[in-house]
């Protein structure tokens, strides 16, 4: 079982459609990341929170609006998506940013597909 | 860049030991070297890490090359459940674009594991 809870699992939205991905850690950590992955490819940085400041964004594109309303949790926000925006988002937690010693805990994802 | 190439495929049977290997030429004094691996629908699971000495735990193991530009995961019995995507990473301990320290996912090497 993972530390790490993504919800939903699954998600299937139209071009207009507003929706919003949700993670959980309970590990006390202070950095959360997002990452994106297309299938049969490995997973890409979207976003860095490091105390639930927005650290790092990797050039996303706006219709992705991430949100750290506490130190447990982490939103993806979603607005006017793509087609090719279909993929799998996964979520990490690590005890800091930087910690190069230390590992990134992972979720299961949200499958996300865009009609 | 601190890449690491790892071949593209490699095949194990059930019960036998797998060694993993991992090339990282470029890699500096203070960057750890880290293995993560993700099964099939799930998000990537840590596997292990080390910086210069060999580690151990319930997992697997890491031999790091004295020089170490190189390393090999070994999983000491295969079984079903290790066929998976297995990724080599180094964390750059210094700045590096703006990633510090954060988890840049190569190719990776997909293990199948044969009964």
């Amino acid at each position: 079982d993972t530390e790490v809870t993504q919800t939903p699992k699954h998600l299937v939205m139209g071009m207009t459609n507003k929706k919003s991905l949700k993670c959980e850690q309970h590990m006390g950590h202070r950095a959360m990341y997002w990452y994106k992955q297309k299938a049969k490819k490995p997973p890409e940085l979207m976003f860095v929170y490091s105390y639930e400041k927005l650290s790092i964004n990797e050039s996303v594109p706006s219709r992705f609006s991430p949100e750290c309303p506490n130190s447990s949790l982490l939103n993806l926000h979603l607005h006017a998506l793509q087609p090719e925006d279909s993929a799998l988002y996964l979520c990490a937690s690590s005890q800091g940013e930087g910690q190069t010693n230390q590992p990134q805990h992972f979720g299961d994802g949200t499958r996300l597909s865009i009609l | 860049d601190a890449k690491t190439t790892q071949p593209n495929s490699m095949e194990s049977n059930e019960e036998e030991p797998v060694h993993l290997p991992c090339n990282h030429s470029t890699i500096s004094g203070t960057d750890y070297i880290h293995w993560y691996r993700q099964l099939p629908s799930q998000g990537p699971e840590y596997v292990i890490h080390g910086l210069t000495s060999n580690v151990n735990n319930r997992m697997a193991s890491l031999a790091i090359a004295e020089d170490r530009k190189s390393s090999t995961l070994i999983l000491h019995r295969a079984t079903l459940r290790d066929a998976a995507v297995y990724y080599c990473i180094l964390r750059v301990s210094l700045n590096y674009g703006g990633s510090q320290g954060n988890l840049i996912f190569g190719k990776g090497t997909k293990l199948s594991v044969k009964p």
